[in-house]
């Protein structure tokens, strides 16, 4: 069974710019949620969807925007790009309340 | 909303000493995952606890759920290297049954 696939794995972009993260979840799984994890902060949540529904929603500026298709697969969108936008992007599936799966992650750095 | 809080931030310990990492809420949990991530790596989910006062075991790992259901622990007998890494506490909240987490606690495990 294949794991969670995110793309891009690594990418610099510039202050100002947007950007879009994709993730595939494992087969099956409906859920997906997004995180942001920059050093000491731990797992910041930003939102989760289930069958294109954006079920929960984190504190994040409107800047941060995502979407599910009709096959699971997820994408997020960050506009307008800060500094502090640099981190790493988790994207995990799961099945309803399930353990979460966690793909390798999107770094991105802003310069 | 509800938080957890995670304790110690930061452990150092000798190899072949224990460490115990620490997951407190001010309210009664449904459920609580642990999850370890470790250096350069994406978090892996280890076990999920629901029962009041449940104990697992996985090895060297032993994972207590409280009798109240408002605190869990994680136990690692005999460090080895391999155990370095941050550990995650993580648990179901509200009726919408948001993901939250604790920050997290570094091990760090001198040979």
């Amino acid at each position: 069974k294949a794991g969670v696939t995110q793309t891009p794995r690594y990418l610099i972009k510039t202050r100002g710019q947007q950007v879009t993260l994709s993730c595939s979840p494992i087969s099956g799984h409906r859920s997906v949620s997004w995180y942001q994890q920059t050093p000491g902060q731990g797992l910041q949540f930003l939102f989760e969807y289930f069958s294109e529904t954006q079920r929960n929603k984190g504190n994040f500026p409107g800047r941060f925007s995502g979407r599910q298709f009709s096959n699971s697969r997820s994408e997020m969108n960050v506009s307008t790009l800060e500094l502090g936008d640099s981190a790493l992007y988790l994207c995990a599936s799961s099945l309803e309340l399930g353990e979460l799966f966690f793909g390798e992650g999107s770094r991105l750095t802003v310069l | 909303g509800q938080q957890v809080m995670q304790i110690p931030q930061y452990q150092h310990v000798q190899e072949g000493e224990d460490f115990t990492t620490y997951c407190n809420s001010s309210t009664t949990l449904s459920n609580i995952q642990w999850y370890k991530q470790r250096p350069g790596g994406h978090p892996v989910f280890l076990i999920q606890l629901v029962k009041s006062g449940e104990v697992k075991k996985q090895k060297r790992l032993t994972f207590q759920f409280g009798e109240a259901k408002k605190n869990s622990s994680l136990h690692i007998t005999a460090t080895q290297t391999t155990d370095v890494g941050t550990y995650f506490c993580a648990v179901h909240a509200g009726n919408n049954r948001k993901l939250i987490w604790g920050l997290g606690t570094s091990l760090a495990v001198n040979p």
